[in-house]
């Protein structure tokens, strides 16, 4: 298993510009989310997801749009990217069973937006 | 809503020396309760959660954390730190009542300084 994999690793934009974060999962788990991590603030949910066709918003969504086709795939997408996006996004992919929970997390992607 | 506060930005511990990371919570029941470490540059690695049951659970690298209904705490704990120990650590709580579904919330983390 391949676990949760993202794409891409690092990338550059300029302002306004779009772009989307790919986020894939082989483990068959009903739930994703997608985080940001800024230095001192922790990891701050963005947008979640409890199966295909069904998102929700997180703690900080402005800004960023989601979708859920299938069960594997969690994309993320930035419409008009803003310098305050600069951040780490990771994905994750999680399951409850049994009174017990789990999150796996992909690498992360290093966004900077100029 | 449900928060988390680890109250020390950074620490700087000795090699050799025992560690504790200080962990609360203000949740309304008790919720699932992880530890994760990033190192420099990398992804988060889960070094223990707590469902239910005993309130001292073992994770991996030689590291512990105790539930504390009373307090609302969640802290870790290693006896003898290594060097290579040195990165953030976060404590993250999960509704437990919720379906597992909308994510967990973070602490903003402590950085461990290990001094030779």
């Amino acid at each position: 298993n391949a676990g949760v994999t993202q794409t891409p690793k690092f990338q550059v934009l300029k302002t306004g510009q779009s772009m989307t974060l790919q986020c894939a999962q082989d483990m068959n788990h009903e739930y994703m989310s997608w985080y940001r991590q800024d230095p001192g603030m922790g990891l701050r949910l963005i947008h979640y997801s409890v199966g295909a066709g069904i998102t929700d918003q997180g703690e900080v969504p402005n800004g960023y749009n989601v979708s859920r086709s299938t069960t594997e795939d969690f994309p993320l997408r930035l419409l008009s990217a803003a310098p305050s996006q600069t951040s780490v996004y990771f994905c994750a992919s999680s399951y409850r069973r049994g009174g017990q929970s789990q999150q796996f997390f992909g690498p992360g992607t290093r966004l900077t937006v100029l | 809503a449900q928060s988390v506060t680890q109250p020390d930005i950074h620490i700087t511990v000795s090699e050799g020396a025992s560690l504790e990371l200080r962990c609360n919570y203000s949740y309304g029941a008790t919720p699932y309760l992880f530890w994760y470490v990033q190192s420099p540059g990398q992804g988060l690695q889960l070094l223990l959660k707590y469902f239910s049951g005993d309130t001292l659970v073992q994770g991996i690298k030689g590291f512990e954390a105790e539930f504390k209904r009373s307090q609302s705490s969640f802290n870790l704990r290693k006896p003898s730190v290594h060097w290579s120990d040195a990165a953030e650590y976060f404590c993250a709580v999960e509704d437990s009542s919720g379906g597992g579904a909308d994510g967990l919330t973070f602490g903003k983390g402590t950085h461990l300084i290990i001094q030779p």
